[in-house]
């Protein structure tokens, strides 16, 4: 166990919706990381949080956002739901937002219908 | 940008033997950090092992030790005394010192460990 918690661990919705996906860190860890792993693309990075702020943007879709709330868990926005957006989506947290090891949480199966 | 490879998509192992997972980076980055993350079937990323690249010495964690060839910009994983629960997708990972958001994965090389 990682200390990394995610919420709902699977997720069937159809196109057009819109769900939203929930990450608490590791106690401790300030900087949060959303990554999505399909079949065909492996594992690519969305965005990250630190301490409430957006740090960095990765090969997030402009339908897509996320925030990180002053107790720190941060949540993935997921809208206008495409059959393509069927993915496993990942939390990780680090200490910071440098150099540290990122834990992941369990993640969230996502199955657009 | 960083890219990273894992050259053999699959690989199978025979419980109690030893295998050698192959990874190899390109970067033009001096300071960074090196994975491996273990995805068993139930999805879970688990670290497996990490290695600093000022580093010379391999990292070792139990069972699990690495071949780091900055130069040859390379970085094995080998699991000695194989057990079923190693059955797993294991995924090579770089990171730039100070950049947690250019976490670059490779592939992953899918390990089966045979009874």
């Amino acid at each position: 166990d990682s200390g990394v918690t995610q919420t709902p661990k699977h997720l069937i919705t159809a196109t057009g919706q819109r769900v939203t996906l929930r990450c608490s860190p590791r106690s401790g860890d300030l900087s949060v990381y959303w990554y999505q792993q399909s079949l065909d693309q492996g594992l690519q990075f969305l965005i990250q949080y630190y301490n409430g702020e957006e740090r960095a943007k990765g090969n997030i879709l402009e339908r897509f956002s996320a925030q990180q709330f002053p107790d720190l868990h941060s949540e993935l926005n997921l809208s206008s739901l495409e059959l393509g957006d069927s993915a496993l989506y990942f939390c990780a947290s680090s200490v910071t937002s440098g150099s540290e090891t990122q834990y992941f949480g369990p993640g969230t199966r996502l199955l657009v219908l | 940008a960083q890219t990273v490879t894992q050259s053999q998509p699959e690989m199978s192992v025979q419980e109690a033997e030893t295998v050698t997972l192959s990874c190899t980076y390109d970067t033009s980055e001096n300071n960074y950090y090196l994975f491996w993350y273990k995805q068993p079937p139930s999805r879970q990323m688990i670290l497996v092992i990490r290695q600093e690249a000022y580093k010379q010495q391999n990292a070792t964690e139990n069972r699990f030790s690495v071949n780091f060839q900055k130069a040859a910009k390379s970085f094995s994983l080998k699991i000695s005394d194989s057990q079923l629960g190693d059955t797993a997708m294991y995924f090579c990972a770089f990171m730039k010192h100070r950049s947690g958001q250019n976490f670059v994965f490779g592939p992953g090389t899918r390990l089966s460990v045979l009874p």
